[in-house]
């Protein structure tokens, strides 16, 4: 099965960076994906990670750690429009998602 | 534009009557899934079909099932709703390759009066 753990909450201020922390414990692994989900809408992807190391796509970066079951998502230049909440998931062709956090971007 | 399309976007039905939802996708993709997800919860898989080879997880109430008559459909049956399954139905397609990206509907939101 799949354990996955994300902080519930994060909040900052437009224009700064905020790093969203997940660690997880898995039977079966072939990525780690990171998912944007707007309150009421479905998730839409944003990046993952199949080695150890960091992706970076634009503003943001997600990094992994394969040995320490751990990954982070790295949301740089924040705008208001990045409120949301951030699904961590892993798996292979089948996903496990964590519950998310939820960022709150303020002016 | 490919896409996954969820109808409808909003279900309200009465205790204990069945509802279907649908999905249809353009996309071609191999891998069809149902996720619910509760307010504030992951979204939690339900069942998926891999071509037509049905898979169901092993907590799934027997009271969904689902059904896809061709690659682009799939439908999701909630026999005999209960209040606690009130959430949102989230459809989502997959190349069904080792690291695939999913591609999500917009979603059927479930009230159960």
């Amino acid at each position: 099965g799949q354990n996955i753990d994300q902080p519930t909450e994060m909040t900052a201020t437009e224009g700064a960076i905020v790093q969203i922390n997940c660690t997880y414990q898995t039977s079966g692994f072939n990525g780690l994906f990171w998912y944007q989900q707007h309150a009421g809408e479905a998730p839409t992807f944003l990046s993952y990670n199949v080695l150890d190391g960091l992706e970076e796509k634009g503003r943001f970066s997600s990094f992994l750690s394969r040995s320490k079951g751990y990954s982070y998502l790295l949301l740089k230049e924040l705008q208001m429009k990045d409120s949301a909440s951030y699904l961590c998931a892993v798996g292979d062709y089948k996903l496990s998602f964590g519950a998310g956090t939820t960022v709150t971007v303020r002016a | 534009d490919a896409m996954v399309i969820q109808n409808p976007r909003y279900q309200v039905t009465q205790f204990g009557k069945p509802v279907t939802l649908s999905c249809s996708q353009t996309l071609n993709h191999n891998v069809m899934y149902w996720y619910q997800q509760k307010s504030s919860q992951a979204p939690k898989l339900l069942f998926h079909y891999y071509d037509k080879d049905f898979n169901n997880e092993a907590d799934t109430p027997d009271n969904f099932q689902s059904r896809r008559p061709n690659t682009s459909f799939c439908f999701l049956d909630i026999r005999s709703p209960g209040l606690g399954d009130a959430a949102m139905y989230l459809c989502a397609t997959g190349d069904g390759s080792g690291a695939n990206v999913l591609t999500f509907g917009a979603g059927s939101r479930l009230t159960v009066l």
